[in-house]
């Protein structure tokens, strides 16, 4: 069985500060990780995805994210956020398996202030 | 050229209606699914086709019936549509065992 959680529902940051989100996952099996980012009244976008290549991942936008297996922990950053950031950040996780679905946090809204 | 398309984009409509949405890939996938948005933005997965078999069928009242006409394609019809059924509805494809890619959604308000 497979889960993730994403701490912190809300994140503020001012703009050019640290970003981070946070996601820990619960899998039987290797898992295959993702983040996705929903802008509002639009559909999911990929930013990133751990597929047990390189721990540390980079995606789009200035994001990346590390796998940490001991943590079980697949973090969200990014150095210097942005106002076009502000958005629903959901983290994903999949087996890969013959069922082929991915598993979802619940998202976090990012809010960049001025 | 949209790669996940959606029709339609909104859909408003009576308790008690039958309704269809309807999703379409160029991207040439094997694999399509429908995931539910709820208020409160969760996301989860309803049905899963490869090459227009049923894959996946996670626990979904069975007046949702998807039907795959080609792996193309990739519809939803709801029958006797109730209050607990508004949400977005989104059409997602990809490679088999591959990365998904989604659409816009589909927002259905069931009055």
């Amino acid at each position: 069985a497979q889960s993730v959680t994403q701490l912190g529902s809300h994140v503020s940051v001012s703009e050019g500060a640290l970003v981070l989100l946070r996601c820990n996952y619960s899998s039987s099996v290797p898992p295959y990780l993702f983040w996705y980012v929903q802008y509002p009244n639009q559909g999911l976008q990929l930013l990133l995805k751990y597929t047990s290549a390189a721990t540390l991942v980079k995606g789009i936008n200035g994001f990346e994210a590390e796998f940490k297996k001991s943590e079980t922990s697949f973090h969200l950053t990014k150095p210097s956020a942005h106002m076009s950031d502000a958005a629903e950040y959901f983290c994903a996780v999949s087996a890969f398996s013959n069922t082929d679905k991915l598993i979802f946090g619940t998202g976090t809204r990012l809010q960049v202030f001025p | 050229d949209t790669a996940v398309s959606q029709t339609p984009k909104y859909l408003v409509t009576q308790m008690g209606n039958d309704k269809s949405i309807k999703c379409e890939q160029n991207l040439g996938h094997d694999t399509m699914y429908w995931y539910k948005q709820d208020s409160k933005k969760f996301l989860k997965i309803m049905f899963s086709y490869n090459n227009k078999e049923l894959i996946i069928n996670e626990t979904v009242p069975n007046r949702f019936s998807p039907k795959s006409p080609d792996k193309a394609h990739l519809n939803l019809h709801i029958n006797s549509l109730e209050l607990g059924d508004s949400a977005v509805y989104f059409c997602a494809s990809s490679p088999r065992l591959e990365t998904q890619y989604f659409g816009p959604g589909t927002r259905l308000l069931v009055l």
